[in-house]
């Protein structure tokens, strides 16, 4: 059964640079088959993607977050890793890490493995 | 703003039908994906593609799409099924992935 944990520090000075990771058990970060994502959901509000990052390096960022955003994949670990630079509270949230699946033809992508999720706090 | 939008809420009495929409233009060329998530906890995919379910999804779930609309229906409505649904698609331009804001489910 594939698992995915994210791990990172709770709280984080506004200004400073959100760093998580998510690691992959029981199954390799390195198929062909899936992307990788986070996303992440602010206390009382809804889910939003942040990105996404292919096991070769390929990334996708949300455009409204992207020029703060990076995200990387570390295959020997079987881990990847989202920065998010230049926090403020907007940024607190619930983070989760997920496994996209999509179809042969990418018509049909949908996240079916989720991390249990960890609350990030921006507050000096 | 989100490029798939979704009612706030919906109410359905126990054991009735209730069908969940997801509007937005990028689903005339890319499905929608549907996630449940309960309070406290990680969203947990229901359906996926034309209509698809997971392991372990109850045969109650459904999905289907025309046009530039989604819909997730559930058939028979339990006192479980109560928590907040949320669609999933590319966006327009497909290099990205949007949510919808999200439609509470209510079982009265």
């Amino acid at each position: 059964q594939l698992q995915l944990q994210e791990s990172g520090p709770g709280l984080v000075k506004p200004s400073e640079t959100l760093s998580l990771t998510c690691t992959v058990s029981g199954g390799s970060i390195s198929s062909s088959s899936y992307y990788w994502g986070w996303i992440r959901q602010p206390p009382g509000k809804g889910l939003e993607w942040i990105g996404s990052i292919y096991y070769s390096g390929s990334t996708y960022y949300n455009p409204s977050l992207k020029s703060r955003v990076t995200i990387s994949v570390d295959t020997s670990k079987n881990q990847f890793s989202l920065k998010l630079s230049s926090v403020t509270a907007a940024d607190t949230a619930v983070y989760y890490c997920a496994r996209l699946a999509q179809d042969m033809v990418a018509t049909i992508t949908y996240f079916d493995y989720w991390g249990q999720g960890t609350l990030v706090t921006v507050s000096s | 703003s989100s490029e798939l939008t979704q009612d706030p809420a919906v109410s359905v009495a126990l054991g009735q039908t209730v069908r969940i929409t997801c509007q937005g233009d990028s689903l005339r060329s890319y499905y929608a994906s549907w996630y449940q998530q309960k309070p406290g906890q990680a969203p947990v995919l229901v359906i996926y593609g034309k209509n698809n379910r997971p392991s372990g999804i109850p045969d109650r779930f459904s999905g289907s799409s025309s046009g530039n609309t989604a819909s997730l229906t559930i058939t028979g409505a339990q006192a479980e099924d109560e928590a907040d649904y949320y669609c999933k698609s590319r966006d327009s331009s497909g290099n990205h992935w949007v949510f919808g804001g999200g439609t509470k489910l209510t079982v009265l």
